[in-house]
């Protein structure tokens, strides 16, 4: 089973930030939390992983609960190509790497 | 960088053939590939681990003789749907990992597959 769960779906206003959730409460010491978004028909496409700090990188910011039980995804400019479905996945940095997939944020950027 | 292809981007068979799907990571050495099946409007379901040259590790369910994996080289897995049905149709999804590098998976395009 998925050791993420997140909200089925949200809608954004174009330009402004999009921050989707994330709850992992069970998450082990051990444990990344990864982002990943699926636009329609397509493979999923990496955005952002940490650890227990927050991360930036040039698609998203990441931001960690001290506790590390959730997480937030920030988009900080929503376009419309941002329609996506997002995905947050916990996994640990060794071990068999596998990845599963909980059924995601569906976020729909509107005009 | 880190760029997966997958081929046949779509296939149509007839029931009771084969069909191989092909995952390539273009730009880097996979020593790790994974093999995903999506239905519509569902998230992605995790069928098999593949090691480079070692037997693939099949999730709880997955039928190993009707789907083939092998993982030949560093670049290069392949999955093959043998004796293909209806049901088998799906949109399939490779991933690979980087080797000795970044433990994140770059996901192929997906490979629509359509069983008549």
């Amino acid at each position: 089973d998925a050791k993420t769960t997140q909200p089925t779906s949200m809608d954004c206003a174009e330009g402004r930030a999009a921050n989707l959730p994330c709850n992992h409460s069970t998450i082990s010491g051990n444990e990344y939390v990864y982002w990943y978004r699926q636009i329609h028909s397509q493979g999923p496409q990496y955005i952002i992983h940490g650890l227990k700090n927050n991360e930036t990188n040039e698609m998203a910011s990441l931001i960690i609960t001290e506790d590390r039980k959730s997480s937030t995804l920030i988009l900080p400019h929503a376009t419309l190509r941002d329609t996506a479905v997002y995905y947050c996945i916990v996994r640990a940095l060794s071990g068999t790497y596998k990845y599963i997939f909980g059924t995601g944020t569906r976020l729909k950027v509107l005009a | 960088g880190a760029v997966v292809s997958q081929h046949p981007s779509r296939v149509i068979c007839k029931s009771g053939t084969s069909v191989k799907i092909e995952c390539r990571s273009l730009d880097f050495q996979a020593t790790t590939m994974f093999w995903y099946r999506q239905f519509p409007k569902k998230s992605l379901m995790l069928m098999a681990t593949s090691n480079e040259g070692s037997k693939a590790t099949y999730e709880q369910g997955v039928e190993k003789d009707k789907f083939l994996i092998n993982h030949a080289s560093l670049t290069l897995s392949t999955l093959t749907v043998t004796s293909a049905h209806p049901e088998d149709s799906s949109f399939y999804i490779c991933s690979a990992k980087l080797a000795g590098g970044p433990n994140e998976q770059y996901f192929g395009p997906g490979t629509r597959l359509t069983v008549t």
